[in-house]
Order: structure tokens, then C-alpha cells, then sequence
């Protein structure tokens, strides 16, 4: 079945080291996006990307920094973790047909805890 | 530009009540609202959705309805169970293709044998 995967599922790592978060996507959609889920806060848009050569903001960009490999690759870094980005970290995929927006498809999450 | 509030934050009704969390929207140009249902340590999973050019829209036991006039939208499950227990998002698009959709904070339901 066409999916949107993320790896590592579980991550503990140390404050100060770059870690890379990686999703891959099977759905052939052109729109990638990576969001971070805090308890009680909901989701929250990090990065995200229309096409390869597209990257935009999103409202948490400060700290992350993301790569589009390809249509199907979309990776976040955390380019000096801290203890507060511990979270978990939604990639997600969508189209853009002639309706208009469809939904998103997300991955499995990624437990990231930062010590 | 978009802000999307839910009510309420948590949900508790009894097995076969019926359940209502409602969603406002502040962009009159927003026109597809999807709903998310997120079960404990899982991924959020796409339940149903709306465009703004209907009503109301039901599958099975799940309809939502849309006010456009009032900007706000509704989900409402019957007959509710065990498993419908889970945090449930609502999500606005703005209507524009280069923009993202917007999350309301959630809301947790709980099914009370």
C-alpha cells in the first residue's frame, strides 16, 4: 500500500547533537510537510515543501532546518538539539488536485526525546 | 490570516451517546475542512471531510456539517463506542493552494463503558 514512512521511530539523543529525521513517501504526492505534536498543543507546521526546489517556514521553523531530497524524500534536521524539542514529529504528504486540497496522509511519528 | 479554535478540549459520554466537537474558522476564503481522528500513540488518520459547497456530508456513524455564514463546522458521531475513544482535530484550508491547512488544538473523547 502507498505510505508515508519515517525513521527512527524512537530517538533519545543529547543536547547539542544534530539529529536527522528522515520520510519517505509512496503516494506520488508533491507536497511534504513536517509538524511537531506537543501535548496539549496540538500541531504545529515546522517546514514544509510544495515541490524538490520549494521549502518554506512554517510558525516553529527556529532550530530545524529540512532537506527535499527528492519528490518522495523529505528530511528534518535539528541542527543542535535541546531538551524542549523533545516532541513527537509528524511527517505528513498531500496533493493539490483540481478540486482543490485534499487531505493529508501522515507517517507513523517519530518520538524524538532530547537528555 | 486563518485561526481555528475547538471545543471542547475533552469529551466524555456515555457508550451509544452521541458526540459533538465543534470547530470556528476566521477566514471566509477557507473551503475544505477535514477532520482527524488520532488514536493513542498513532497517527492522526483522516476521518472526513467538507468542501464549502456542502452542507453537511455523513458516512455510517460520522457526519459533519458546515456554517458558512457563522464560519463554523461540526463533527457529530452516533452511537458512539469503545474505539471512537481518540483525539479528534479539525483542520481549515485557506482557500489559497500555495497556503497550508490549519490545525484546531484538539479535542480528546472519551467513551465511557
Amino acid at each position: 500500500d502507498a505510505d508515508v514512512t519515517q525513521t527512527p521511530r524512537n530517538r533519545i539523543t543529547k543536547t547539542g547533537k544534530r539529529i536527522m529525521l528522515e520520510c519517505s513517501q509512496t503516494k506520488g504526492h508533491d507536497r511534504m510537510y513536517w509538524y511537531r505534536q506537543d501535548p496539549g498543543l496540538g500541531l504545529r507546521l515546522i517546514y514544509y515543501s510544495f515541490d524538490v526546489k520549494d521549502i518554506n517556514k512554517g510558525e516553529i521553523s527556529d532550530g530545524y532546518s529540512v532537506s527535499r531530497q527528492a519528490q518522495a524524500k523529505f528530511s528534518l534536521s535539528l541542527e543542535s538539539a535541546i531538551p524542549n524539542q523533545t516532541a513527537l514529529y509528524f511527517c505528513a504528504t498531500s496533493d493539490s488536485g483540481p478540486g482543490g486540497a485534499n487531505g493529508y496522509t501522515f507517517g507513523s511519528g517519530t518520538r524524538l526525546t532530547v537528555v | 490570516g486563518e485561526n481555528v479554535e475547538q471545543h471542547p478540549s475533552t469529551l466524555s459520554v456515555q457508550e451509544g451517546d452521541s458526540a459533538v466537537i465543534k470547530c470556528t474558522y476566521s477566514d471566509s476564503a477557507s473551503n475544505y475542512f477535514p477532520w482527524y481522528k488520532q488514536e493513542l500513540g498513532k497517527r492522526p488518520q483522516l476521518i472526513i471531510d467538507i468542501r464549502s459547497n456542502v452542507g453537511e456530508k455523513k458516512d455510517q456513524r460520522i457526519a459533519v456539517t458546515l456554517n458558512k455564514t457563522a464560519k463554523h463546522f461540526s463533527l457529530h458521531i452516533t452511537e458512539t463506542q469503545p474505539e471512537d475513544s481518540a483525539v479528534y482535530f479539525c483542520a481549515a484550508f485557506p482557500g489559497v493552494l500555495g497556503q497550508n491547512f490549519v490545525f484546531g488544538p484538539g479535542t480528546r473523547l472519551s467513551v465511557l463503558p
